[in-house]
C-alpha cells in the first residue's frame, strides 16, 4: 500500500516563531511533492511543489525533500496567524498492478494553529 | 479568469434519492478528477478522467457515478447506493494526467448533507 503519512497535530506555535511540518512516503520511487493549504470549510489550495533532493524556498515557505530517508518537510517562517490552517502534503500515485493510477495521494493532513 | 467551479456550494438530499454535483473548468486542462473528504480521512479519489469520454474509478467508487461528454465538465452523481454520501465533494483539474508531476487545481467544494 502506498502511502503519505502526516501527524494530525495539532502543532501549535507563537506568533513569529518557525513552523515545522512533516511528511513520510512509502513509495521509494515518489519523484515530486506537493504542498497544500486548506482553511477550515474551503478547499485546498497548492503553495509549494519540490521534485528534487534538498531546499526550495518561496517567500517564507521552504520545502525540504530527502529522498534517501522518504522525507519532505515544510518549513513556515515568521509564522502568523493567518497561517493557522491545515497543511495537506501529496505524492503522484505511481501505477501498481491491478490498482488505480493517477492523481495525487493525499497525507491526512496536519492542522497548524499560530497563537498571537 | 480561468478557474473550476463547482455547484452548488451546499445540498441537501433525503436519503434515496440521486444527486448530481456540477463541475466546470476553463483552464483546458485534459484531466479532471472527484475526490470526497470527511473529518479525520483526509481526501479520497473517487473518480478521475484524462480525457473526454473516458473515465477511471478511483478509490471508492461505489455508489457514484461520472460522465466526460465535454472536456470542461465532469459532473458526479451521487446514488442512492452510496452508503455515506454526506461529506465535502472536491472537483479538481491537472494539465497532464495520471500522476504526473502536474499540481491538482481545486474547485470550492460542494458539502452535501443527506438525512
Amino acid at each position: 500500500q502506498k502511502e503519505v503519512e502526516q501527524n494530525s497535530g495539532p502543532l501549535s506555535v507563537p506568533e513569529g516563531a518557525i513552523a515545522s511540518l512533516n511528511c513520510t512516503y512509502s513509495d521509494r520511487g515518489s519523484q515530486s511533492f506537493f504542498w497544500y493549504r486548506q482553511y477550515s470549510g474551503k478547499s485546498p489550495e497548492l503553495i509549494m511543489f519540490i521534485y528534487s533532493n534538498g531546499d526550495k524556498e518561496d517567500g517564507r515557505f521552504t520545502a525540504q525533500l530527502n529522498k534517501a530517508s522518504q522525507y519532505v518537510s515544510l518549513l513556515i517562517r515568521d509564522s502568523q496567524p493567518s497561517d493557522s490552517a491545515t497543511y495537506l502534503c501529496a505524492a503522484p500515485r505511481r501505477p501498481n498492478y491491478g490498482g488505480s493510477q493517477g492523481n495525487l495521494i493525499f497525507g491526512k493532513g496536519t492542522k497548524l494553529s499560530v497563537k498571537p | 479568469d480561468g478557474g473550476i467551479t463547482q455547484s452548488p456550494k451546499y445540498l441537501f438530499r433525503k436519503e434515496g434519492q440521486n444527486v448530481t454535483l456540477s463541475c466546470e473548468q476553463n483552464l483546458n486542462h485534459d484531466a479532471m478528477y472527484w475526490y470526497r473528504q470527511d473529518p479525520g480521512q483526509g481526501l479520497r479519489l473517487i473518480y478521475y478522467s484524462q480525457i473526454v469520454n473516458d473515465f477511471q474509478k478511483g478509490d471508492i467508487a461505489e455508489g457514484y457515478s461520472v460522465s466526460r461528454e465535454k472536456k470542461e465538465s465532469f459532473p458526479l452523481t451521487v446514488t442512492s447506493a452510496q452508503k455515506n454520501p454526506t461529506a465535502f465533494y472536491l472537483c479538481a483539474s491537472s494539465i497532464l494526467p495520471t500522476g504526473g508531476n502536474s499540481p491538482l487545481h481545486f474547485g470550492n467544494g460542494t458539502r452535501l448533507t443527506v438525512t
